[in-house]
């Protein structure tokens, strides 16, 4: 199965400097790469997602690239700010061939943006 | 739109006991919802995949007989976690994909259920 492994587990970071969360992922048949953002009780949060027939996407201050040959990807978050701070997940998902597409999550960075 | 619920939102049981999770997608239909468990500050780990109107497919390393899955309509899904013990302790999140966004690669997550067993 998957497996997807993310670094670092903690991160802190100023305010207004930019924080990098990478992972990296088994099957190279994985073509759905979320990310999600979690607050302490509560879901996770889409924050932005790629697939793999793109290399990298951009919405405002936060970015994703993806490298398929390397099978790694990673999260880009720019002017950090306070609101920030929280648990950031990655996730790969199965191909959709048959299969139920399954999400498997890296496990997790605790970005703190101090100010 | 693609909104789903998760009642309760917290539970304190004897240990023992059984509770019961509902996940419901409110403005769409799920033929596939997810049951996720996650321990303090860790990850979300897979428990089982739900599907509607069949039996549901456990991860391994989880006992299908203590956590029960039924998935009888496209918008309800359920998790019965019978004869609880401190250890099954933990934050239950379920997940439903939506096939009109995003082609369905797009999970939305519960809110999740606190589960307190004493």
């Amino acid at each position: 199965g998957e497996n997807v492994e993310q670094h670092p587990s903690t991160l802190s970071v100023q305010e207004g400097d930019s924080a990098v969360i990478k992972c990296t992922y088994s099957d190279s048949a994985s073509n759905y790469f979320p990310w999600y953002k979690q607050e302490l009780g509560k879901r996770p949060q889409l924050i932005i997602d790629i697939r793999s027939n793109v290399g990298e996407k951009k919405d405002q201050r936060i970015a994703v690239t993806l490298n398929k040959t390397a099978k790694h990807f990673s999260l880009h978050i720019t002017e950090t700010q306070p609101e920030d701070s929280a648990v950031y997940f990655c996730a790969a998902q199965d191909p959709p061939t048959g299969s139920a597409r399954q999400l498997t999550f890296g496990s997790g960075t605790q970005l703190t943006v101090l100010p | 739109g693609a909104v789903v619920s998760q009642h309760p939102s917290w539970v304190i049981c004897k240990s023992g006991t059984s509770v019961k999770i509902e996940c419901r997608s409110l403005d769409f239909q799920a033929t596939t919802m997810f049951w996720y468990r996650q321990f303090p500050k860790q990850s979300l780990m897979l428990m089982a995949t739900s599907n509607e109107g069949s039996k549901a497919t456990y991860e391994q390393g989880v006992e299908k007989d203590k956590f029960l899955i039924n998935h009888a309509s496209l918008t309800l899904s359920t998790l019965t976690v019978t004869s609880a013990h401190p250890e099954d302790s933990s934050f239950y999140i379920c997940s439903a994909r939506d096939l009109e966004t995003s082609g369905g690669a797009e999970q939305f997550f519960g809110p999740g259920t606190r589960l307190t067993v004493l």
